[in-house]
């Protein structure tokens, strides 16, 4: 078996600030997401990457940067955290062969 | 582009009756239709998927059917128990040039005693 881990688990920023979420996989999947988490809105995709060094924007990627420079690993950056913002953050990896995705346990956020 | 319709956000039932949480999509591209479910305080999981248009599939007692005809993939199990109690995303994936992967917004379904 496998695991994703995400770092920090609870993130508190101030406004304006740039944050950055990590996510490393163990999978040795290719596909990696960010999605993020909002009551009453689902999971909505911010970056997705099929491989080292690739990224692919979702329809939630204004406000965000994200990085994959190793297959392992994928952080996304809030660019300017806004007041009150409150979200989770989930990091997923996908295995090919049974096309499911695995998910982390989230980044709960807070600015203040 | 791409889109998944949950259009429950709650739905309560009491326990032993059926269960039914709709799911509609709008895709371009041949596809795969998911149900994954998140728990309280736990990370969500695959619950079934399904790419093949009117075959039945089944798991952990949750049963869905892919109709393209009607861009449908509703999630039914005979009898509630309380376990089932969690958050529950319909999900579509295609190949754009990497499997993007889209959910809907979730139905939270409560079942009590």
């Amino acid at each position: 078996g496998g695991i994703i881990t995400q770092t920090p688990k609870f993130l508190i920023g101030q406004e304006g600030q740039k944050l950055t979420l990590k996510c490393q996989q163990n999978f040795n999947h290719d596909t990696m997401y960010w999605y993020r988490q909002d009551s009453g809105k689902g999971l909505r995709l911010i970056y997705y990457s099929i491989t080292e060094n690739d990224l692919q924007k979702g329809d939630l990627s204004e406000g965000y940067d994200a990085s994959r420079e190793k297959k392992s690993s994928f952080s996304l950056t809030v660019t300017s955290a806004q007041k009150n913002e409150m979200a989770v953050f989930l990091c997923a990896s996908r295995r090919d062969s049974q096309n499911t995705l695995y998910f982390g346990a989230g980044t709960r956020l807070s600015v203040l | 582009g791409d889109s998944v319709t949950q259009t429950e956000g709650l739905v309560t039932l009491t326990e032993g009756l059926p269960v039914m949480l709709n799911c509609t999509y709008q895709t371009a591209y041949s596809t795969f239709l998911f149900w994954y479910v998140q728990h309280l305080n736990e990370a969500p999981k695959l619950l079934l998927k399904s790419s093949t248009d009117n075959k039945r599939t089944e798991h952990q007692g949750f049963h869905a059917t892919l109709h393209k005809s009607s861009s449908s993939f509703h999630l039914q199990k005979s009898s509630a128990q309380l376990s089932d109690s969690a958050l529950y995303y319909c999900a579509l994936s295609d190949w754009t040039g990497g499997y993007k992967v889209v959910f809907g917004s979730g139905t939270r379904l409560l079942v009590s005693p």
